[in-house]
């Protein structure tokens, strides 16, 4: 079995400030591992995903996310954020035998201030 | 890339009645769709899984007579929520694969 725990619920930042979200998993299986954002009422987008490979992986609005495997982590940074980066954040892992079955964690809301 | 459109967006029903809701894959087939459901401040967890031509693959927990799932044609999977009921009130999201997602379902039983 397979989880997925995002410790803060919630992180508030000022604009133009770095940010790091945490991610860390579980799993008895390899996984490949993604970030999704969700702005209200709406669906996801994938923001950023490791399948194999550099374990530095970067999305096109400057966020990045580095895969360790020794911790299980997958964290989540942006170095400068914005007001519009404000939304919920999630990680979700896919056992890599699974056909795309996700698991996810709670979520993070990011709020980011003036 | 992969699109999947989903409706209706949101949808307030009273108890007792049912609601549909239908994804579309506009320009690719789709033998398989995944159904989450995430309630209020809450995370997202697979309920089925769709297949095109045969029955739905539930996840444990959730009822099969209610959340009915079906998948008639490479385009399009539907979920009908049958006999709704307030605690069925949920935001409800389909997907084809990790990075193709509907934009969701807001529904809302009264």
């Amino acid at each position: 079995a397979q989880s997925v725990t995002q410790l803060d619920s919630q992180v508030p930042v000022f604009e133009e400030a770095p940010v790091e979200l945490r991610c860390n998993y579980s799993s008895s299986v390899s996984v490949y591992l993604f970030w999704y954002v969700q702005y209200p009422n709406q669906g996801l987008q994938l923001l950023l995903k490791y399948l194999s490979g550099s374990t530095l992986v970067e999305s096109i609005n400057g966020f990045e996310a580095e895969f360790n495997k020794s911790q299980t982590s997958f964290h989540l940074r942006k170095p400068s954020v914005h007001i519009s980066d404000t939304a919920e954040y999630f990680c979700a892992v896919c056992p890599m035998d699974s056909s795309y079955k996700l698991i996810f964690g709670s979520g993070t809301r990011l709020l980011v201030r003036p | 890339g992969a699109v999947v459109s989903q409706h209706p967006s949101w949808v307030i029903c009273k108890s007792g009645t049912s609601v549909k809701i239908e994804c579309r894959s506009l320009d690719f087939q789709a033998t398989t769709m995944f159904w989450y459901r995430q309630f209020p401040k809450q995370s997202l967890m697979l309920m089925a899984t769709s297949n095109e031509g045969s029955k739905a693959t539930y996840e444990q927990g959730v009822e099969k007579d209610k959340f009915l799932i079906n998948h008639a044609s490479l385009t399009l999977s539907t979920l009908t929520v049958t006999s709704a009921h307030p605690e069925d009130s949920s935001f409800y999201i389909c997907s084809y694969t990790v990075d193709t997602f509907g934009s969701g379902t807001r529904l809302t039983v009264v």
